[in-house]
């Protein structure tokens, strides 16, 4: 099926620094949504991004819709241990009753303390 | 507030053998998806309802694997013959608008 493309694949950090992930997409996608899922558990919602070109933080997290539409970043400041997990993009391009997500195959972060 | 329940929390069965997977989404959700992740070929999605009525399920592998929602609070996945390569984690998740909420899945081995 149908899968963003998202990097990079791993990766592995000293506490304290800065992250930063991207997904890219040949389709235009309306929303997107990053996700993180820690190891034994469901994907968890991070941050959602209904407009391109918004801007969005939580916290130490911060995520951008590009202009295109066809891509996202997630950064992730100063980083903690507790930041270890694997980090999925998700496209969503409602048409209809169609709220299918399109996948990235995610971005897997260790931080080591 | 309990979010999405998923049951069994871990399933293993010899292949030829039916499997059924349980989910009862967050209550007032009106849409319930069931996914498929592997190592190879991270997270699958296999069918979806909403408001009880299958929408979308392209991604379901084979005449093996079925899926139903009677009711909004209850939807089944079976597999019937499992196999081998059916050995995956199963989510269940559930959604009212766009944000999908995510059981704690069901790790099934197939030996």
């Amino acid at each position: 099926g149908q899968q963003l493309n998202q990097s990079p694949q791993s990766m592995f950090i000293q506490e304290g620094e800065d992250v930063s992930m991207n997904c890219t997409s040949s389709s235009i996608f309306n929303t997107w949504l990053w996700y993180k899922q820690d190891p034994g558990e469901g994907p968890v919602l991070l941050i959602a991004l209904y407009k391109a070109g918004e801007l969005t933080s939580n916290g130490r997290l911060t995520a951008q819709f590009g202009i295109t539409r066809k891509d996202s970043f997630l950064n992730i400041s100063a980083s903690i241990p507790s930041d270890v997990g694997i980090y999925f993009c998700a496209g969503q391009l409602k048409a209809g009753n169609n709220r299918k997500l399109i996948w990235g195959l995610g971005t897997s972060l260790a931080v080591n303390p | 507030d309990a979010g999405v329940i998923q049951s069994p929390r871990h399933e293993v069965t010899e292949m030829g053998q039916e499997v059924t997977l349980r989910c009862k989404p967050i209550s007032g959700h009106n849409s319930l998806f069931w996914y498929r992740q592997t190592m190879m070929r991270g997270l699958e999605l296999l069918i979806y309802f909403n408001n009880n009525v299958p929408i979308d399920d392209s991604g379901m592998p084979e005449d093996r694997f079925s899926a139903k929602m009677p009711n909004a609070s209850f939807s089944t996945l079976k597999i019937q013959p499992s196999e081998p390569r059916d050995s995956a984690v199963y989510f269940c998740a559930s959604s009212l608008r766009d944000t999908q909420y995510f059981g704690p899945g069901t790790r099934l081995t197939v030996l």
